[in-house]
């Protein structure tokens, strides 16, 4: 099976413009969460979507929202971008509540 | 909410030898998760540790969990530089849903 991939890999953007990720999950998987990941909050939870309904979101402000297709892919998107949403942004997939298989990561750099 | 702790930051060790890391965690978890990463790359799932007592072994790695003590370890026999990475722990919430807690990571050097 194909792993989990996530488009694109790396992006700039500036303050105040907004970003959209998108993240493919493992063929059969339906749970894709989301995480940020920056040297000095370490990895957070974003939110995770299951079956296109979101289950569980971290402590994030409302700038970040997601959504899920019925296919299962997914997409985050933060608007107005501030320099502290630099960060690599990693989605994993999972079947259910089992492991979950980490894409590549986005590294979004906000100048 | 869940705090996942783990020591040390960062770890200088020469190869050959022995060491573990430890990670400690506030509240009642059945699943906790070891995950490597190498600089600019994504998280390498190493083990999943689903029960009290489980004990698993990759190569040189060897995992543990108490979950009455809730704390894992994972320990490093005879380190090679090949070994080199940050290593997280994370632990699942559970409640249905996949959210998992991050430790802080450990940096691993191995020295030649």
């Amino acid at each position: 099976k194909a792993g989990v991939t996530q488009t694109p890999r790396y992006l700039i953007k500036t303050r105040g413009q907004q970003v959209t990720l998108s993240c493919s999950p493992i063929s059969g998987h339906r749970s894709v969460s989301w995480y940020q990941q920056t040297p000095g909050q370490g990895l957070q939870f974003l939110f995770e979507y299951f079956s296109e309904t979101q289950r569980n979101k971290g402590n994030f402000p409302g700038r970040f929202s997601g959504r899920q297709f019925s296919n299962s892919r997914s997409e985050m998107n933060v608007s107005t971008l501030e320099l502290g949403d630099s960060a690599l942004y990693l989605c994993a997939s999972s079947e259910g509540g089992d492991e979950q298989f980490f894409g590549p990561g986005t590294r979004l750099t906000v100048l | 909410e869940l705090k996942v702790e783990q020591n040390p930051l960062f770890l200088s060790m020469q190869e050959g030898k022995n060491y573990t890391i430890y990670c400690n965690y506030s509240t009642t978890s059945d699943r906790l998760y070891w995950y490597r990463q190498d600089p600019g790359k994504s998280l390498e799932s190493l083990f999943v540790l689903l029960s009290n007592g489980a004990v698993k072994q990759e190569g040189r790695l060897m995992a543990s969990l108490d979950t009455k003590a809730r704390l894992s370890t994972l320990h490093i026999t005879a380190a090679v530089h090949d070994l080199s990475a940050t290593y997280f722990c994370a632990v699942d919430i559970g409640l249905a849903t996949n959210k998992l807690i991050f430790g802080t990571g450990t940096l691993l050097a191995v020295q030649p």
